[in-house]
């Protein structure tokens, strides 16, 4: 299957400070990349969809200056926590979809980025 | 309501045995329905696609009612390497962007 690829798995940061989250698709382009967020004990739910060169497109609830998306390129999508917060604490997964797939809805997974806001 | 409720489980089960997982989603519209594996601090992966007329893939068979809104992942046979958390995914359209995810369903296969 694809492979997507995220940087870095984990981090920890002080409060205030932004955090730039990577998401890569190392053997296919995507055009569209997706970015969760998952609570522990808690599903996945969609933050954004990062659509290549053009805004990203944000969930309700989701703020769109705290969280910045940029998807500069067919294989990368990036996104930023700024002046992060305890609460912004959560494992953050990006997954991508391949441009022209038969099972359109088919979306492959990055490994995910635990961060700790302390 | 929850757009995908599932049982959390845990349910664990010996060697061998088989385990069925349900799911029920709140929109009846709801055009495409998946479920995942998930292992412990990893990222989902699709197991299997589920579509109406019923679905197998070797030990794994999915089912949809769209009547009751309910979907089904049996488990033959289970293995060591099946303990994991299976979500159910649901997505409003065939084209769709968003897919809502249950919480998950842990399982735990015991030698």
């Amino acid at each position: 299957g694809a492979v997507v690829s995220q940087h870095p798995s984990r981090v920890i940061c002080k409060s205030g400070t932004s955090v730039k989250i990577e998401c890569r698709s190392l053997d296919f382009q995507a055009t569209t990349m997706f970015w969760y967020r998952q609570f522990p004990k808690q599903s996945l739910m969609l933050m954004a969809t990062s659509n290549e060169g053009s805004k990203a497109t944000y969930e309700q609830g989701v703020e769109k200056d705290k969280f910045l998306i940029n998807h500069a390129s067919l294989t990368l999508s990036t996104l930023t926590v700024t002046s992060a917060h305890p609460e912004d604490s959560s494992f953050y997964i990006c997954s991508a979809r391949i441009f022209g797939a038969g099972n359109f809805n088919e979306q492959f997974f990055g490994p995910g980025t635990r961060l700790t806001v302390l | 309501r929850k757009e995908v409720e599932q049982d959390p489980g845990p349910f664990n089960v010996p060697e061998g045995a088989t385990v069925a997982f349900n799911c029920t989603y709140s929109n009846s519209a709801s055009q495409s329905f998946f479920w995942y594996r998930q292992d412990c601090r990893k990222e989902p992966k699709l197991l299997m696609s589920v579509y109406s007329s019923g679905n197998e893939d070797g030990r794994f068979t999915a089912q949809l009612n769209r009547a009751s809104q309910y979907i089904s992942l049996l488990i033959r046979d289970s293995k060591l390497s099946d303990s994991a958390t299976y979500l159910c995914v649901v997505a409003r359209w065939a084209g769709a962007n968003n897919l809502f995810f249950g919480t998950g369903t842990r399982l735990t296969v015991i030698p």
